[in-house]
């Protein structure tokens, strides 16, 4: 499963749209990205998933550049609530792949008021 | 509906006991994996589970780990003779297919004096 890379941090006003990046250049054509987040002493919670084109649910949207080398995870109107830890995962989608999630440092979003 | 819960929630053992925690899954669930996480990181594959079959264990790092899913559904990971560098979070997941969201359970806190 290719690796991705985001950043650390980041802070949020409450309200505002929070953009959080990752960078996957090595992907391959059949792996999907994926994004989960986890709260504090919660399991992870996932969120959304998408293949080449943006994908947009209750929770948040996912933008994924035309070369699919990085995408951009949007909640369009953070709350304190939202304050977690959002991994970006990629992987091969299906019966053919386990499914194990391979997970980075994530980012740490911090919401303020 | 209930969602994947984990006991016990906290566990203290002291080095070289022998410690179980346990998971059910969510019902039908056909995949269940186990991971481990350390403070500060994100959580890392442990063992995956197709209802009874364990067909991926290349992520338990050594023998003392051990886990089973015996009718396919509740599963139980041991891990004999525990050490310090054992005391972490261990996460349970299970999708309804191979392949599929994963919904994790909160988590088992074991802490190895």
């Amino acid at each position: 499963d290719a690796k991705t890379t985001q950043p650390p941090s980041m802070d949020c006003a409450e309200g505002r749209a929070a953009n959080l990046p990752c960078n996957h250049s090595t992907i391959s054509g059949n792996e999907y990205v994926y994004w989960y987040r986890q709260i504090h002493s919660q399991g992870p919670q996932y969120i959304i998933h998408g293949l080449k084109n943006n994908e947009t649910n209750e929770m948040a949207s996912l933008i994924i550049t035309e070369d699919r080398k990085s995408s951009t995870l949007i909640l369009p109107h953070a709350t304190l609530r939202d304050t977690a830890v959002y991994y970006c995962i990629v992987r091969v989608k299906g019966s053919s792949n386990t499914g194990k999630l391979i997970f980075g440092q994530g980012t740490t979003l911090q919401v303020k008021p | 509906g209930a969602g994947v819960s984990q006991s016990p929630r906290y566990k203290v053992a002291k080095r070289g006991q022998d410690v179980a925690l346990r998971c059910d899954p969510i019902s039908g669930h056909v995949s269940l994996f186990w991971y481990q996480q350390a403070l500060g990181q994100g959580p890392e594959f442990l063992t995956y589970f197709q209802n009874e079959a364990q067909l991926d264990k290349s992520g338990l790092p050594s023998d003392r780990f051990f886990a089973e899913r015996p009718e396919g559904s509740v599963s139980t990971l041991k891990i004999q003779r525990t050490q310090q560098e054992d005391s972490a979070v261990y996460l349970c997941a299970s999708s309804l297919v191979t392949g599929a969201e994963q919904f994790f359970g909160p988590g088992t806190r074991l802490t190895v004096l």
